[in-house]
């Protein structure tokens, strides 16, 4: 079967850094998505990775490491904004979309 | 552009019930998709269409049924709701579903069967 995990919750200090990790078993690989999702609000995307290594954007990074089937989300420089949940999401063989059930981030002043 | 916008988005029924959730979308996106969001489980793709006119099952279309007359709308009915479909309903969409491209997200409609 096709299985995503992430841990259900994390918490973390404004201005600390955290790594949210996601780990996958899908059948067949087309890229790997995380969104963000803040409570009561629909996902939205944070970034794609397709190629192994790590794309940067601003405070967020992803990494993908297609060989181990793993990976993860960093955010520097947390700000109370970033309270949210984080979706870890592959696309299949199929092209459809594989959901992690989320975590949950809880960032404290 | 307003993007995906969903109606309704709360909605209370009892047990029997039917309704109707209307996705309507303004970008000319060609793939529309209707999922559904539990506690403690990912987004579960119920249904969705590659284009106008078409349209295909998901993981969990039990119960459930689906229209794209207009490339711009995605309805998605219930015929006789069950307790077991209390969840967040979302609509996304994307311009083309064989590609990488990033899916848009509607707000959701929130419903509650007793």
């Amino acid at each position: 079967g096709q299985n995503i995990d992430q841990p259900t919750e994390m918490t973390a200090t404004e201005g600390a850094i955290v790594q949210i990790n996601c780990t996958y078993q899908t059948s067949g690989f087309n890229g790997l998505f995380w969104y963000q999702q803040h409570a009561g609000e629909a996902p939205t995307f944070l970034s794609y990775n397709v190629l192994d290594g790590l794309e940067e954007k601003g405070r967020f990074s992803s990494f993908l490491s297609r060989s181990k089937g793993y990976s993860y989300l960093l955010l520097k420089e947390l700000q109370m904004k970033d309270s949210a949940s984080y979706l870890c999401a592959v696309l299949d063989s199929n092209y459809q979309l594989i959901w992690g059930a989320g975590t949950k981030l809880i960032i404290k002043p | 552009n307003a993007g995906v916008t969903q109606t309704p988005k709360f909605r209370v029924l009892k047990t029997g019930q039917s309704m109707t959730l209307l996705c309507a979308q303004d970008m000319n996106h060609e793939y529309m998709y209707w999922y559904r969001q539990d506690p403690g489980m990912g987004l579960r793709l119920i249904h969705y269409s590659v284009g106008e006119g078409t349209t295909a099952k998901g993981e969990v279309p039990d119960g459930y049924n689906v229209s794209r007359l207009k490339k711009q709308n995605f309805l998605l009915g219930l015929e006789s709701a069950a307790p077991s479909q209390t969840s967040v309903y979302f609509c996304a969409s994307t311009q083309a579903g064989d590609s990488t491209d990033t899916q848009y997200f509607g707000p959701g409609t929130r419903l509650t069967v007793l």
